[in-house]
């Protein structure tokens, strides 16, 4: 089936660094990825979605210059938490739609822990 | 945004027993899914629904879907140690491809 990893897996970092994210689809094309963070024990919630080639759409309350998306190919999407501060810390998920595939088609990636101190 | 709500928040069940969780919705949908999360982990995809579906079958797991009642079931059929985890709901409701997630049910199953 078709894989999405992600880099780094786990990261800490100090206040007021920055933080970059890869997700990228293994044997597939991704026209559109999409960025979710969660909280311990809460639901994903859609940040943003990234296109190929275009500017990132970012749901309401989601600070664009905060967590900046790059989509540059259509294998990888990166999401950069900027300046980053303990409540930045989460899990960040991002999915890929398949753009050969049917529609529906979105497969997750492993996740990304990041805690900052 | 969210717009899945789920029930029960959380479920625990002994082996061999069956587990049913339900999600509800608020707005039409194009499909509706559910997916598992181990702890700490990425999300499995495990069925999809489509909105003019009432029902799907995958292996143990069970499927209903009422667009009447804008509501899902997920039942797990005779459960195993390694059915533990939580488990979303996640819609596609525009055209868009985005997906909103339910808050989740977690599975503990005790062996």
């Amino acid at each position: 089936g078709a894989v999405v990893s992600q880099h780094p897996s786990r990261v800490i970092c100090k206040s007021g660094t920055s933080v970059k994210i890869e997700c990228r689809s293994l044997d597939f094309q991704a026209t559109t990825m999409f960025w979710y963070r969660q909280f311990p024990k809460q639901s994903l919630m859609l940040m943003a979605t990234s296109n190929e080639g275009s500017k990132a759409t970012y749901e309401q309350g989601v600070e664009k210059d905060k967590f900046l998306i790059n989509h540059a190919s259509l294998t990888l999407s990166t999401l950069t938490v900027t300046s980053a501060h303990p409540e930045d810390s989460s899990f960040y998920i991002c999915s890929a739609r398949d753009a050969a595939g049917a529609s529906y088609e979105q497969y997750f990636g492993p996740g990304t822990r990041l805690t900052v101190t | 945004s969210q717009q899945g709500e789920e029930d029960p928040q959380a479920l625990s069940i002994q082996e061999g027993e069956n587990a049913t969780m339900n999600c509800s919705y608020k707005t039409s949908i194009n499909n509706l899914q559910w997916y598992r999360q181990n702890s700490g982990r990425g999300l499995v995809h495990l069925i999809l629904i489509r909105s003019n579906e009432r029902e799907k079958h995958s292996g143990r797991l069970r499927v209903t879907l009422d667009t009447s009642k804008k509501s899902s079931s997920l039942l797990i059929t005779a459960s195993r140690a390694a059915d533990t985890a939580s488990y979303f709901c996640a819609t596609d409701a525009g055209n868009d491809y985005k997906l909103s997630f339910g808050a989740g049910t977690t599975v503990t199953v005790r062996a």
